[in-house]
């Protein structure tokens, strides 16, 4: 069956220094993957999306890569701030429906 | 200010109870999607609608309905067939089914007494 796996650890980094979030795929062949966050009791946000014929995407301080061989999607985050932390969602779509599937979300604390 | 409002934001349901979180949506968006999430899951799909009238069944639809009566409007009632209720409950849109792009509301919280 389908699966997205992210880290379900959350993920603590020191304010100013990159941080990397890991989404990993298996039986399936997507289209396109997209990034959101989300904040506690509040609904996800979106951030970036990134086509199976892309290698990277950025915008601003965020930069996803996509690697279709690994079936894995990193996404990044620099020079980070405390108001980075939240949770992030990974989200895959099909080609041939677009429901999207969902990963469980990582939680990111930047610590100042 | 175009978005998506939920409500309420908390709702408790009692045993043998039928309940109905609402969706309003502003942004002229044709599709609509609910979704349940629960700790450590990803985002589960309930319905979706891709235009007025029109209504599917998400991965885990037992013992939820829904209507599609209006484009702005797309409520989720949790019927007493859903052993399981306790959940965050999450409604979306996009321009159409095709967009990739969703905007979510805020949520609902459902609490069983």
């Amino acid at each position: 069956s389908q699966k997205i796996e992210q880290n379900s650890e959350a993920l603590n980094i020191q304010e100013g220094k990159t941080a990397t979030l890991t989404c990993n795929y298996t039986n399936y062949s997507p289209a396109y993957l997209q990034w959101y966050r989300q904040d506690p009791g509040r609904g996800p946000v979106f951030l970036l999306l990134i086509r199976e014929n892309e290698k990277e995407k950025r915008k601003e301080r965020l930069k996803v890569t996509f690697d279709t061989t690994l079936k894995q999607s990193l996404f990044h985050i620099t020079a980070s701030q405390p108001a980075d932390s939240a949770t992030y969602l990974c989200a895959l779509a099909g080609d041939s429906n677009y429901q999207l599937i969902w990963g469980a979300g990582t939680k990111l604390i930047i610590k100042p | 200010d175009g978005g998506i409002t939920q409500s309420p934001k908390y709702l408790f349901r009692k045993e043998g109870q039928n309940v109905t979180l609402s969706c309003e949506q502003n942004l002229n968006h044709d599709a609509m999607y609910w979704y349940r999430q629960d700790p450590g899951q990803g985002l589960r799909l309930i319905y979706y609608s891709q235009i007025v009238n029109d209504f599917q069944k998400g991965d885990i639809a037992e013992g939820y309905s829904v209507s599609r009566e209006k484009k702005e409007s797309f409520p989720l009632t949790v019927t007493s067939a859903q052993k399981n209720p306790t959940a965050f409950y999450l409604c979306a849109s996009s321009i159409t089914r095709e967009q990739e792009t969703q905007y979510f509301g805020p949520g609902t919280r459902l609490l069983v007494l």
